[in-house]
């Protein structure tokens, strides 16, 4: 079963910027989409975004067009969240997820107003 | 806005069976969503169940089965464990995003 291990979270102030990586135990070129998905303290899960075998389509969640962007290096085996303009409603544990069902841990962002 | 909707709770007993649904805003659901099932106990990662409405994986044990019912996705849990409860989501694909259910949380009692 492949392992996927996320790191980067941490406390940021509004405003702030993070970049979250999820690192994979075996190559993830077979993945055909990698996903990250939230879940804030106390709630459901919240799928945020998606990325495609070869990086050429991306997708997000309305609430985070234009402030976070997902990318994947398969060289790397790993794939990123870059978080800009982060909110207070952006705190969450964010898990990385890739097609064959493959789950993160998760890292926990918390964002201070 | 797309919402995805599912029963707030639902209450088994031990050995029993239990159907839990999925419903989208935007009409019946059929096997273009390629419905996603996972649960998650509480502290833990979501871990998956069911891909692609009725797909297993490896490791999902055979009394957890995926369908379309009535226009919904639905997964069974046949001869329910203690260890089966858990919260579930259903995960439902809109042409590149995807929208998470609110979950169901069930109990076994």
């Amino acid at each position: 079963e492949v392992q996927l291990v996320e790191s980067g979270g941490g406390l940021v102030q509004q405003g702030g910027s993070l970049r979250l990586s999820c690192e994979a135990s075996e190559f993830i070129s077979s993945m055909y989409w990698m996903s990250w998905v939230r879940q804030a303290p106390g709630k459901g899960l919240e799928w945020v975004a998606n990325t495609k075998q070869d990086g050429s389509q991306n997708y997000y969640v309305e609430s985070v067009k234009g402030r976070f962007t997902i990318s994947r290096d398969d060289a790397k085996n790993s794939l990123y969240l870059q978080m800009n303009g982060l909110r207070a409603e952006d705190t969450a544990v964010y898990f990385c997820y890739s097609s064959f069902g493959y789950w993160g841990q998760g890292t926990l962002v918390t964002v201070s107003s | 806005q797309t919402v995805v909707t599912q029963e707030p709770s639902l209450t088994v007993s031990p050995g029993g069976t239990v159907t839990l649904t999925c419903t989208s805003s935007t009409g019946a659901v059929t096997s273009a969503y390629y419905a996603n099932w996972f649960h998650q106990k509480p502290g833990q990662a979501p871990r998956s169940l069911i891909y692609s409405t009725t797909g297993k994986h490896s490791w999902t044990p055979a009394r957890f089965s995926g369908s379309l019912l009535g226009g919904k996705a639905a997964l069974t849990l046949s001869d329910v464990q203690p260890e089966d409860e858990a919260d579930y989501y259903c995960l439902l694909y809109y042409g590149g995003a995807w929208v998470f259910g609110g979950g169901t949380k069930v109990t076994v009692l």
